[in-house]
């Protein structure tokens, strides 16, 4: 079945940019769809279909995806954005949606 | 505003059926547009996706999972159910149900609601 690939952790300074990626094979063919998750929370979605936004999502939150990689970029991050990040396809083989492992941000 | 709540016991015994309803609210699960779905998440680890409803009552639920899910709509109540047969220890997490849109994406999910397997 379809495998995506995340880093367990990435960290980031307040107001650099953070990207969190997602590994998969020909993960460019697909559409991803991004989540954030704080703790105790539901997952929220930041992104879809590679690059939109949902309202209310700010513009800090963008996405891209070519090749094998699909990758959230959170630009000028703050302490609030600190949360676990899911990517997400849907599997068109199997028929059914796959989740990446998560990604931890942490704002140092 | 689109709204979902899981509701079901916090307490399963094991070898016993987990059963979960979801009730949306401000949205409609007879709409054709879209899909009504499930998903887990044991404690500290990731999303797991355990099966999905059309309004029509189509399934289709996650391979590693099939023999045990049973998902059903009720349209008259605006809900949609799971039960997950014959539960152990590794079926603890937390629930949720979320609504599945154009392009495959989970647009709106419940708060979830913590399943605990332990006699």
């Amino acid at each position: 079945s379809y495998v995506l690939t995340q880093p367990p952790s990435v960290s980031v300074a307040p107001g650099k940019t953070a990207r969190i990626t997602c590994g998969g094979n020909n993960t460019g063919s697909e559409s991803v769809h991004w989540y954030q998750q704080k703790p105790g929370q539901a997952p929220v979605l930041v992104v879809y279909d590679d690059s939109d936004r949902p309202s209310g999502i700010p513009e800090r939150f963008s996405g891209s995806n070519s090749g094998n990689t699909a990758t959230l970029t959170i630009s000028r991050v703050e302490a609030g954005d600190e949360a676990d990040y899911y990517c997400q396809v849907w599997d068109s083989s199997s028929d059914h949606p796959v989740f990446g492992g998560g990604t931890k941000l942490t704002v140092l | 505003q689109l709204q979902l709540q899981e509701s079901g016991p916090g307490l399963v015994k094991p070898s016993e059926t987990l059963s979960l309803t979801c009730t949306v609210s401000g949205g409609s699960v007879s709409s054709s547009s879209y899909y009504w779905g499930w998903i887990r998440q044991p404690p500290g680890k990731e999303l797991e996706w355990i099966g999905s409803v059309y309004y029509s009552g189509g399934t289709y639920s996650n391979p590693s999972l099939k023999s045990r899910v049973t998902i059903s709509v009720d349209t008259s109540k605006n809900q949609f159910s799971l039960k997950l047969s014959s539960v152990t220890a590794a079926d603890t997490a937390v629930y949720y149900c979320a609504r599945l849109s154009s392009g495959w994406v989970f647009d709106n999910w419940g708060q979830g609601t913590l399943v605990t397997v332990s006699s």
